[in-house]
């Protein structure tokens, strides 16, 4: 069965520093989100994404955040200038129709 | 926007007994309400959902509820099995399908 995959696992950066998180979609799939998760807390949205353009954002989702789907296979959240408050686990998803969505192993990013 | 609100944040049964989990949501514009399994460490996975035109939806030992005019669905393991033990997660959005608002999760522990 096809999964969404995501690289790194886990990634420290240092406060400041500029981090691109990876994911590779589901092949047929249309839309696209970034969610994070703070340890032993609830699932945030961030983003979605469909149509090679941000569908929705949440106030979480600031000018230092973007995303990009550059080559029709990857999608990317890029965090500019990381904060120590930006440490979470990171979970990309995808679907081919809009509800069902499948969510990737994720990226622990700890900024230190 | 949504507010999902999720009862109770832990949850002990025996091994065998039912286990109930219920979210309000507050938008009632909202229409599809996913519930997610996540065990430590892993993603979280889709396992059951429920759409607003539907009232009950059954999968084997799973099932939900929605009761639309009261804003509130709830999610029904029965037989539990200390396999069942995790974060579960209930989740809503509208039909844009663009932005998904998360409860803040369950801890279930199934004691054998």
């Amino acid at each position: 069965e096809p999964e969404v995959t995501q690289t790194p696992s886990h990634q420290v950066t240092q406060m400041g520093q500029e981090v691109i998180l990876r994911c590779v979609p589901i092949s047929n799939h249309l839309y696209f989100y970034w969610y994070r998760q703070i340890l032993g807390q609830k699932v945030e949205f961030l983003v979605s994404f469909y149509n090679n353009e941000i569908s929705e954002k949440s106030e979480i989702f600031d000018d230092q955040f973007s995303v990009e789907r550059p080559d029709g296979s990857n999608f990317t959240l890029k965090i500019r200038s990381t904060k120590l408050e930006d440490s979470a686990m990171y979970f990309c998803a995808s679907t081919l129709r809009l509800y069902e969505q499948y969510f990737g192993p994720g990226t622990r990013l700890t900024v230190t | 926007g949504e507010n999902v609100e999720q009862h109770p944040s832990t949850l002990s049964v025996q091994e065998g007994d039912s286990a109930v989990i219920k979210c309000t949501y507050s938008d009632s514009a909202s229409n599809y309400f996913p519930w997610y399994k996540q065990e430590l460490g892993k993603r979280p996975q889709l396992i059951i959902d429920i759409r607003s035109n539907v009232g009950e939806k059954k999968d084997q030992r799973i099932a939900v509820t929605l009761n639309k005019t009261a804003k509130h669905f709830s999610l029904h393991i029965t037989e539990t099995q200390p396999e069942d033990s995790a974060v579960y997660f209930c989740a809503a959005t509208t039909n844009t399908g663009n932005q998904f608002y998360f409860g803040t999760g369950t801890s279930l522990t199934v004691i054998p």
